[in-house]
């Protein structure tokens, strides 16, 4: 279907406890993005990291860690969660190489409820 | 500052042409995209134009593009009941930057 996958597609959590969504991306590409999409508002960039550096960190709060462990890879760490954290989390990739505008490929999200 | 926008609601009826519209706001913008978002999914990337063009074409898709007025249409010839889902348009501001509407949710009867 995609060529960006990501787990847990669901994921149900309580405000003390840690978790972490993985991404991973089939596309060859070397940059990687972390979006949270929540009802009724735009989508948010949270983090871009490309050829493994983070390049992009839209004044997210430390609650949420992202990692990236290498270009097909990219971790989001969550510890001490709000419930209005609560949202669909988007990854996507794109080929990081271009130098111009970077055509982005999305995953299918992980559906996170924080209780 | 960067904005785009779009209509919340289009409804149809199965078989009519569906056109969604959008306004942008960075005239540097290289890029613009339409993107198809269903129920439970992620972002699907259903096509993009460059900022060049006035028009792309695509099986049932048209896009249309004005960028002396900054607004951006994507046409759906024939909708089905398959196309029922949320378009996003975005523009591409260069780099890793994308800015994203709040998405036009499409509902088409049958």
């Amino acid at each position: 279907e995609t060529g960006v996958t990501q787990t847990p597609r669901h994921l149900v959590m309580g405000m003390t406890n840690k978790k972490s969504l993985k991404c991973e991306q089939h596309l060859g590409h070397n940059a990687m993005y972390w979006y949270k999409q929540s009802a009724k508002k735009p989508l948010e960039l949270m983090f871009v990291y490309n050829f493994k550096e983070q390049t992009e960190n839209n004044s997210v709060p430390s609650r949420f860690s992202p990692e990236c462990p290498n270009s097909s890879h990219l971790f989001l760490h969550l510890h001490t969660l709000q419930p209005e954290d609560s949202a669909l989390y988007l990854c996507a990739s794109s080929p990081g190489t271009s130098g111009g505008q970077e055509t982005q490929y999305f995953g299918p999200g992980t559906r996170l409820l924080v209780l | 500052g960067e904005d785009v926008e779009q209509s919340l609601f289009l409804s149809v009826r199965e078989g009519d042409s569906s056109v969604i519209n959008c306004t942008y706001t960075d005239s540097s913008s290289t890029y613009l995209y339409w993107y198809k978002q269903e129920p439970g999914a992620g972002l699907q990337l259903l096509t993009y134009i460059f900022s060049n063009m006035d028009m792309k074409q695509d099986q049932r898709l048209t896009v249309l593009l004005n960028k002396k007025d900054k607004h951006l249409s994507l046409r759906i010839a024939d909708t089905q009941t398959g196309d029922s889902a949320i378009y996003f348009c975005a523009e591409g501001t260069g780099g890793f930057k994308t800015i994203f509407g709040a998405g036009t949710r499409l509902f088409v009867k049958a």
